[in-house]
């Protein structure tokens, strides 16, 4: 079947302007999460959604970035005023209670911000 | 807080040469363990997992035990091929943060043959 999948697969902007990233999950899968992959920080968790409970944003790093998933499905992750520090490869995954630690990970967006 | 800590890479090793990657923990809990490894151009995917003491995830090859008393969870392979190199990296879970994985730096691995 599908995997996840994430677009746009690079994104190049500039300083100040706002991003939004999105992630299809894998079909039926309640679990929905969040990283960010780069060359100072290695891999990050950012969010995680997880059903209909609240998600747990404790891995985002400021208040310009924010993501939200509607219908228990796609989500949307948005960086507004974005700065050269958000260059990253944004990931995303997604999995399925009881396995909830096997996550299978999209191909990622990478992030550029000039 | 947790973290996880595991070796620096790049690990160079010729073909059919015995792999270690070192990977050590600390947690607040009693986690699961994992390894992903990232193959060129492909994505993150799960390597093998061990949810508790004396447990050994295996898969490909692959081994690693989780040791509690050392809070190590160290990968293993007899004899790796080129089709190897990948980068690999080792994380952990806490039974209560569903799922939320918290990943070590990442160790390259490069096989030559």
């Amino acid at each position: 079947g599908a995997g996840v999948s994430q677009s746009p697969s690079n994104k190049v902007t500039e300083k100040g302007k706002d991003v939004e990233l999105r992630c299809d999950p894998i079909s039926g899968h309640t679990a929905l999460y969040w990283y960010r992959q780069s060359l100072g920080q290695g891999l990050e968790f950012l969010i995680y959604f997880q059903g209909n409970s609240a998600p747990d944003k404790s891995g985002l790093p400021s208040d310009r970035f924010s993501a939200e998933r509607t219908g228990g499905s796609v989500s949307t992750l948005t960086i507004q005023r974005t700065q050269q520090e958000d260059s990253a490869v944004y990931l995303c995954a997604s999995s399925s209670p009881p396995r909830t630690y096997e996550q299978y990970f999209g191909p990622g967006t990478r992030l550029t911000v000039t | 807080g947790n973290s996880v800590t595991q070796m620096e890479g790049p690990v160079t090793l010729s073909e059919e040469a015995f792999l270690t990657i070192n990977c050590t923990y600390t947690a607040t809990g009693y986690p699961s363990l994992f390894w992903y490894v990232q193959y060129p151009g492909e994505g993150l995917q799960l390597l093998l997992k061990a949810t508790k003491a004396d447990d050994k995830g295996s898969n490909k090859g692959f081994e690693a035990t989780y040791r509690k008393e050392t809070t190590s969870f160290h990968l293993e392979k007899g004899s790796v091929q080129v089709s190897d190199s990948a980068v690999y990296f080792c994380a952990l879970s806490e039974s209560y943060s569903w799922g939320k994985l918290q990943f070590g730096a990442g160790t390259q691995v490069v096989v030559t043959p």
